[in-house]
């Protein structure tokens, strides 16, 4: 079965870039509808999607954080990665990604598949 | 498309009937999807398209409405379900929104 593994620094410096990597394991990323995503949930509060993206290479980002997200995908390396700019404290949270499928019967995405989170840090 | 969920934390005992309500600020038809998240857990599907139950959820939870007003029921709690549960919508792919959670606490 899919399985998602994030990694990358759990400590950033403010105004410095973040970045992670999320490894799919148990099946190629590129096989199958899926995009992949991440999501963000700082300590104590909900959920807020990042941003996608499609293995042929095409992406949405969450309009309130555009300008400093950048997501890619390694399909040699079965991975896909994220990037988040000029960060401060308010970016410190737990880090998810996850597999979107596409449900053809009810037309609709679902995130079915998560991995279990890394914990990022924002500080001096 | 901003969710937003009531209550935002319950108390109830195993045994308990609850329902948490997830409200849209704009009509999605069905496409609602619920979610559950322990501590230190990734967050987990439950049901998709507002009532259907993701394979391996059992059948105490069930979803229903569409347009703006959406609920989940569990109907006999048990130990396991004390957690946050989330809604989702998914009518907007190109801009994903979750509500705020509503804790489950015995």
């Amino acid at each position: 079965q899919v399985q998602l593994q994030e990694s990358g620094p759990g400590l950033v410096k403010p105004s410095q870039a973040l970045s992670l990597t999320c490894t799919v394991s148990g099946g190629s990323i590129s096989s199958g509808n899926y995009y992949w995503s991440w999501i963000r949930q700082p300590a104590g509060e909900g959920l807020e999607w990042i941003g996608r993206i499609y293995t042929l290479g095409s992406t949405n980002y969450n309009p309130s954080l555009k300008s400093r997200v950048t997501i890619s995908v390694d399909t040699s390396k079965n991975q896909f990665s994220l990037k988040l700019s000029s960060v401060t404290a308010a970016d410190t949270a737990v880090y998810y990604c996850a597999r979107v499928s596409y449900y053809d019967s009810t037309n609709l995405d679902v995130f079915d598949i998560w991995g279990q989170g890394t914990m990022v840090t924002v500080s001096s | 498309i901003q969710m937003t969920q009531s209550p935002s934390s319950l108390s109830a005992s195993v045994g308990d009937r609850i329902t948490i309500s997830c409200r849209a600020s704009h009509s999605i038809s069905s496409y609602l999807n619920w979610y559950q998240q322990k501590p230190g857990k990734a967050p987990k599907l439950l049901l998709y398209a507002a009532s259907s139950l993701q394979s391996g959820v059992p059948s105490r939870f069930s979803g229903s409405g569409s347009g703006t007003d959406f609920t989940l029921t569990i109907s006999s709690l048990q130990p396991e379900d004390f957690a946050t549960y989330y809604c989702q919508q998914s009518y907007s792919p190109l801009m994903y929104t979750f509500g705020q959670g509503t804790k489950l606490e015995i």
